[in-house]
């Protein structure tokens, strides 16, 4: 299996553009994760799927942020507009079951500049 | 509400020497606590878990993890360090909920020659 599958890997942009990150799962997984890095607030949890229904959307931090998972291969995360302080790096995960029984499998995460 | 707390943001360990590094947890019931490691523009990877019974756990590439209630401490060692263990390395606890994993900030080792 490939492993969780992110893109882009980089992204930059200017404040007020909408971005869009996507990931692929591993072929499978019910369940995806989505996780924000910063130096300030470590590794973030913002929201996680469970086949393909969004099930806590506590850590997503403002409506500016949206997530969707049209499908069990595809998910996307979407910040619009984008600002300076969304600068991190965003992971998917994916897993078969919740922790702690199920591993989690990360991404190699999308490093996100908004100047 | 849980949290985790790792006090060394950077290590230098010199190759060949002995790593330990340190985790704390709050937690009020029985945790479920992981480590985790992150090479350089990598994902997360998983290097061990705590569930129940022994409290020194093994994981891959060498490293192991001693769990101690009594000190609400997890942390991780390993009795020769390579190279290539050079990454940041995370800590994390789950409760039996099954909500997701919180993590603690990281501690960076380096590995010096």
């Amino acid at each position: 299996d490939a492993g969780v599958i992110q893109s882009p890997r980089h992204e930059v942009t200017e404040m007020g553009q909408e971005v869009t990150l996507r990931c692929k799962p591993i072929s499978g997984h019910d369940y995806l994760f989505w996780y924000r890095q910063t130096m300030m607030r470590g590794l973030e949890l913002l929201i996680y799927f469970n086949n393909n229904v969004p099930i806590d959307d506590s850590g997503m931090p403002e409506d500016r942020f949206s997530a969707k998972m049209p499908n069990a291969s595809f998910s996307t995360l979407k910040i619009q507009p984008s600002e300076p302080r969304d600068s991190a790096v965003y992971f998917c995960a994916s897993s078969l079951e919740l922790p702690p029984a199920g591993e989690q499998f990360f991404g190699p995460g999308t490093r996100l500049t908004v100047l | 509400a849980q949290s985790v707390t790792q006090p060394d943001i950077h290590i230098t360990v010199s190759e060949g020497a002995s790593l330990e590094l340190r985790c704390n947890y709050s937690y009020g019931a029985t945790p479920y606590l992981f480590w985790y490691v992150q090479s350089p523009g990598q994902g997360l990877q998983l290097l061990l878990k705590y569930f129940s019974g022994d409290t020194l756990v093994q994981g891959i590439k060498g490293f192991e993890a001693e769990f101690k209630r009594s000190q609400s401490s997890f942390n991780l060692r390993k009795p020769s360090v390579h190279w290539s263990d050079a990454a940041e390395y995370f800590c994390a606890v789950s409760n039996q909920a099954g909500t997701a994993l919180i993590f603690g900030k990281g501690t960076t080792l380096s590995v010096s020659s």
